[in-house]
């Protein structure tokens, strides 16, 4: 079973400043089949990119995704107060459709 | 506008059976494939099951293999969640949530959950 490690399990940043979130699958994955999610607390979780680097729709441009085989990348080129939440990698090219374990970006 | 909206969720013994249910609404259900995904109180999300559009392939996690059943009634825009068996660890709020079509195992839209609690 393929286990998607997350890092780092938190990041402590400011508004404005640029972010970095990591996925790494245990076992290459393809990169028509990875996506991120942003959940903030009390809400559903929302998909932000799939297929490693497309945004969902009305997702903004400040958002990317980027990667391959095993190192896969979520960058916030600029945090906006909204962007504090939650992320979520997920791998879907077969099941189980495993979740990687998070990263809580949270302001500093 | 989508609306996934479940139900079904309590309190429940161990080896106790509940059955969640998902009322689509806004889309063609029968066009989509969908899932049930949870999250246990503090924790990450879990992928639990999906089910293809016309219910022919059902996956699910190992954590739930023979315990839990997903299917769809796509005349009532219905997803349903059977749930024999139950454990203490499958204490935990269940979502329903939709395939992006272009991309139809990750998952565009999600109904705010129904939370499963098993306790003696």
């Amino acid at each position: 079973e393929v286990v998607l490690t997350q890092s780092p399990g938190t990041l402590s940043l400011s508004p404005g400043e640029g972010a970095t979130l990591s996925c790494r699958p245990s076992q290459s994955v393809s990169s028509t089949s990875l996506a991120w999610y942003q959940q903030k607390p009390g809400q559903a979780p929302r998909l932000l990119i799939y297929g490693t680097s497309s945004r969902a729709t009305g997702i903004p441009d400040r958002f990317s995704g980027s990667g391959s085989g095993t190192d896969f990348t979520l960058t916030i080129s600029r945090l906006e107060p909204e962007d504090f939440a939650v992320y979520y990698c997920q791998r879907y090219d077969s099941s189980p459709r495993a979740f990687g374990q998070g990263t809580k970006v949270e302001i500093k | 506008e989508v609306q996934l909206l479940e139900s079904g969720g309590g309190s429940v013994q161990p080896g106790g059976s509940l059955r969640l249910s998902c009322a689509a609404s806004g889309f063609t259900f029968s066009a989509f494939p969908m899932a049930w995904v949870r999250q246990a109180p503090g924790k990450g999300l879990e992928w639990v099951s999906a089910i293809s559009g016309d219910g022919s392939d059902t996956p699910c996690a190992d954590s739930v293999q023979g315990r839990f059943t997903i299917s769809r009634d796509n005349s009532k825009n219905t997803l349903y969640l059977q749930m024999n068996s139950l454990r203490a660890e499958d204490t935990a709020l269940y979502y329903c949530a939709k395939a992006l079509m272009a991309a139809p195992r990750c998952y565009d839209s999600w109904g705010q959950g129904t939370l499963v609690t098993v306790s003696s």
